[in-house]
């Protein structure tokens, strides 16, 4: 079945950028998302991407999509505690709820 | 609105017994989806509803599950004779029917512990 690969850790210092990647094998996607789940939550909806288009800014987030390699990656700048939590990249299809494959999450610490 | 709602937060049951879990979406989403989520791992898709209509289940969702959103607002998900293979957090999302991808609300999850 399709894949979708994420490294399991990621930590960075408070004021820096975080790079979030994620790779995936459904050329069919179309939608691509981000979300990000803090302890004890359900996951929130950060932003998305259409698969024809290879960048979108939204505040501190900068979606990056290289369609051709089939990766995404998320980078928060300026990166706070807040932002501490688990990030999970989502490539999905219009035609189909079900091809929505989440990826294993990210787990972003922050340092002092 | 507040939200996606799921009830119970916790549930906690011997191995063998049924349970049922609500989840009440934001008014007005005619979409919802239900997710299994293991520790460590990403959601996995288990069924999804266009109003009352049962559109797509995943092989995940054995006999012993059974979904149904009777009236197309709050939905249940029931799992007969649990195993303890069925402990995990199960979320329920929405969306708006209007929006042409499927940007999803999420709950809080229901963490199901089978002893």
């Amino acid at each position: 079945g399709e894949d979708v690969e994420q490294s399991l850790f990621l930590s960075v210092r408070e004021g820096d950028s975080s790079v979030i990647n994620c790779t995936y094998t459904d050329s069919s996607s179309t939608y691509l998302y981000w979300y990000k789940q803090e302890p004890g939550a359900g996951l929130q909806l950060l932003t998305y991407i259409f698969s024809n288009m290879d960048m979108k800014q939204d505040q501190r987030l900068t979606v990056l999509l290289n369609k051709k390699d089939k990766h995404l990656s998320l980078r928060i700048a300026d990166t706070q505690t807040g932002d501490s939590a688990i990030y999970f990249c989502a490539p999905g299809q219009y035609s189909s709820a079900s091809k929505i494959i989440f990826g294993s999450g990210t787990r972003l610490s922050i340092r002092p | 609105d507040t939200g996606v709602s799921q009830d119970p937060r916790h549930k906690i049951t011997k191995r063998g017994q049924n349970v049922t879990f609500r989840c009440d979406p934001i008014s007005e989403h005619n979409r919802l989806y239900w997710y299994r989520q293991t520790l460590g791992q990403g959601p996995e898709f288990l069924t999804y509803f266009q109003n009352e209509a049962q559109l797509e289940k995943s092989r995940l969702l054995s006999d012993r599950f059974s979904a149904e959103r009777p009236k197309g607002s709050f939905s249940t998900l029931e799992i007969q004779r649990t195993e303890q293979g069925d402990s995990a957090m199960y979320l329920c999302a929405s969306s708006p029917s209007d929006s042409n991808n499927y940007e999803q609300y999420f709950g809080p999850g229901t963490r199901l512990t089978v002893t």
